[in-house]
């Protein structure tokens, strides 16, 4: 069974601190795919990336980066020097080609950054 | 800009009355997706169209219905709303199914009250 668990219901931190946003997940397939998204309160779900299980290089993008680790089953997300724009719930997500391509959603995590 | 619009944002009803959700794609892609979202949970999929090819997921109530007319548009059908119905109601696109990695794009969502 593929399952993804984020532990962190909430975090809050002050605005320019970093903050990381635990993914650890579960799957029996060789090959799978990561994802991140974020929602906002507006409600959208807005991709912010994908990772297959064969590429485990580490990706910056601006003052978002990831850390992809297949020996500790994470897929963990940094926020270098958060602003309250990046206030939102974050998901982590899996999906398998053996498990029909469905994404498999994490609880969330949601972010508040204060001023 | 290519993208995934659903009208109206906002939808009220009332109990028992059928309601319509619409979900529309500038994206031309091939697959399209209805998801349930309830207060602090993650996105549950009710079903998905791979062209004209309906998928209901196994727990998805038979008071949910959609139709796919074409390619572009995508309706979710509530054929008789509960209150345990009321929640937001997200459309999402791939362009192939999600077995090989394909991202999800999400539209803003329509959030619905049953009264």
């Amino acid at each position: 069974a593929q399952k993804v668990t984020q532990a962190q219901t909430e975090i809050s931190v002050v605005e320019k601190e970093d903050v990381t946003l635990d993914c650890v997940y579960e799957t029996r397939d060789t090959t799978y795919y990561l994802f991140w998204y974020k929602q906002p309160p507006s409600g959208e779900l807005v991709f912010l990336i994908r990772r297959n299980s064969f590429d485990e290089q580490n990706e910056i993008s601006g003052r978002y980066s990831w850390n992809f680790q297949k020996s500790t089953s994470s897929f963990n997300f940094t926020i270098t020097a958060s602003q309250v724009v990046d206030s939102a719930v974050y998901f982590c997500a899996l999906s398998s080609y053996n498990q029909g391509g469905k994404l498999i959603f994490g609880q969330g995590t949601e972010l508040s950054v204060k001023p | 800009d290519a993208m995934v619009i659903q009208n109206p944002r906002y939808q009220v009803t009332q109990f028992g009355k059928p309601v319509t959700l619409s979900c529309s794609q500038t994206l031309n892609h091939n697959v399209m997706y209805w998801y349930q979202q309830k207060s602090s949970q993650a996105p549950k999929l009710l079903f998905h169209y791979y062209d004209k090819d309906f998928n209901n997921e196994a727990d998805t109530p038979d008071n949910f219905q959609s139709r796919r007319p074409n390619t572009s548009f995508c309706f979710l059908d509530i054929r008789s709303p509960g209150l345990g119905d009321a929640a937001m109601y997200l459309c999402a696109t791939s362009s192939r199914l999600g077995g090989q990695g394909e991202t999800q794009y999400f539209g803003p969502g329509t959030r619905l009250l049953v009264l």
